[in-house]
């Protein structure tokens, strides 16, 4: 069975520090893994993807296989990141679809 | 270039009147989902389409009924509201994952049921 598990519901850092949200995933084939950010009083966006091995805002995610995890790192966070952090793992073979976990919502303090 | 669009943006409804929902997106994309946002639940899929005049169950179909009989439209219908209904609704639509296209989210659309 699929599965996307992102343990950490709230998260809370001070601007400059580092920070990582956590995200778990369970699949039997061969995972594409997504970040997806909801800041307030606005849509989903994506963030980015494990495929494109790209940073974007600063932010970068490392799939570990052997760990089955893609955990979304930032060095130095700014208030600006505070936003509601969702991990998705796509789903293959015919009818494609994207498994959310439950999101990590991360407060960037002043 | 208006992306997604969702109707109505906010309603209350009673228990056991119905409505749908809207989704229109002018990407051309083939596919079409409809999740809830629920509170430490995450987004869940309701149902989904991978093409004009196709539909199929995702993970929490139960009341609710969908059709796409237009590539750039995709509706959600309640037949009869439940107060477990009430939630925010998004929609989203993209060309095809393969780890290449992203999925793009309408603003969402916050239904509460009495």
């Amino acid at each position: 069975a699929q599965r996307v598990t992102q343990p950490e519901k709230l998260l809370s850092v001070f601007k400059g520090a580092p920070v990582e949200l956590k995200c778990n995933y369970s699949y039997s084939g061969s995972p594409e893994l997504f970040w997806y950010v909801q800041y307030s009083r606005q849509r989903l966006q994506l963030l980015l993807r494990h495929i494109s091995r790209e940073s974007i805002k600063g932010f970068t995610a490392d799939l570990n296989k052997g760990e089955t995890s893609f955990h979304l790192k930032k060095p130095f966070a700014q208030e600006e990141d505070s936003a509601m952090y969702y991990c998705a793992l796509l789903t293959q073979g015919g009818s494609e679809k994207l498994v959310f976990g439950k999101g990590t919502k991360l407060t960037v303090n002043p | 270039n208006a992306g997604v669009t969702q109707t109505p943006k906010f309603r209350v409804l009673k228990t056991g009147q119905s409505m749908t929902l809207l989704c229109a997106q002018d990407m051309n994309h083939e596919y079409m989902y409809w999740y809830r946002q629920d509170p430490g639940m995450g987004l869940r899929l309701i149902h989904y389409s991978v093409g004009e005049g196709t539909t199929a169950k995702g993970e929490v179909p139960d009341g609710y009924n969908v059709s796409r009989l237009k590539k750039q439209n995709f509706l959600l219908g309640l037949e009869s509201a439940a107060p477990s209904q009430t939630s925010v609704y998004f929609c989203a639509s993209s060309y095809s994952f393969r780890g290449i296209n992203e999925q793009y989210f309408g603003p969402g659309t916050r239904l509460t049921v009495t």
